[in-house]
């Protein structure tokens, strides 16, 4: 079985200032790492993903996550938070990363940046 | 924006209706899903089709029932549905050959029931 845990359902952070929202995994085998980002009343959006390779991955809007395999940790960081980027945030876990219905979510994350 | 669509964005129904939301894409996706979704909750997995097949039924009530006419559309056919049945209802898309599980989402139906 896989999981995903977001320990933080609640992140708040000033506007400029680094922001992280935390993802940590259980999963057998290498597990493919996704973060989506929900604005209000819309669908989910893609952001970044990690599959293999550096560590770092860089995606949309700014934003790049980094991959641990010793911690399971694949964490969300932007390094100057903006208002518009507020809205809820979900990491994801694939353990073959073929088949959706293996995609597993988090419980989500709400980000809040205060002008 | 989205390359999923998703029709209608908002819908409200009596608990005797029957409507259908619709889903569509143009990206060659061979596999589309339907998800739904409460208010800052994850989204949770309904049904999977595979090349047009039913290839996962997470244990929907018959009340939902799917269909995937072709490769780019997927309908949901709703039936006698519960007040608790209110919900964000997601359409995703995705590569199966070489993808990476990545989701492609739309915009979703925000469903009422009353």
């Amino acid at each position: 079985a896989q999981s995903v845990a977001q320990p933080e359902d609640q992140v708040n952070v000033a506007e400029g200032n680094p922001l992280t929202v935390k993802c940590t995994y259980s999963v057998s085998g290498n597990p493919y790492l996704f973060w989506y980002v929900q604005y209000p009343n819309r669908g989910l959006q893609f952001l970044l993903k990690y599959i293999t390779g550096d560590n770092l991955v860089k995606g949309s809007y700014g934003f790049e996550a980094e991959f641990n395999k010793s911690q399971t940790s694949f964490h969300l960081k932007k390094p100057s938070a903006l208002v518009s980027d507020s809205a809820l945030y979900f990491c994801a876990v694939s353990a073959l990363g073929g088949s959706a219905r293996q995609l597993t979510f988090g419980s989500g994350t709400q980000l809040t940046v205060l002008p | 924006d989205t390359e999923v669509t998703q029709t209608p964005k908002h819908l409200v129904m009596g608990m005797t209706n029957k409507k259908s939301l619709k889903c569509e894409q143009h990206m060659g996706h061979r596999a589309m899903y339907w998800y739904k979704q409460k208010a800052k909750k994850p989204p949770e997995l309904m049904f999977v089709y595979s090349y047009e097949k039913l290839s996962i039924n997470e244990s929907v009530p018959s009340r939902f029932s799917p269909e995937c006419p072709n490769s780019s559309l997927l309908n949901l056919h709703l039936h006698a549905l519960q007040p608790e049945d209110s919900a964000l209802y997601l359409c995703a898309s995705s590569p199966l050959a070489g993808g990476s599980g990545e989701l492609f989402f739309g915009e979703g139906s925000r469903l009422t029931v009353l």
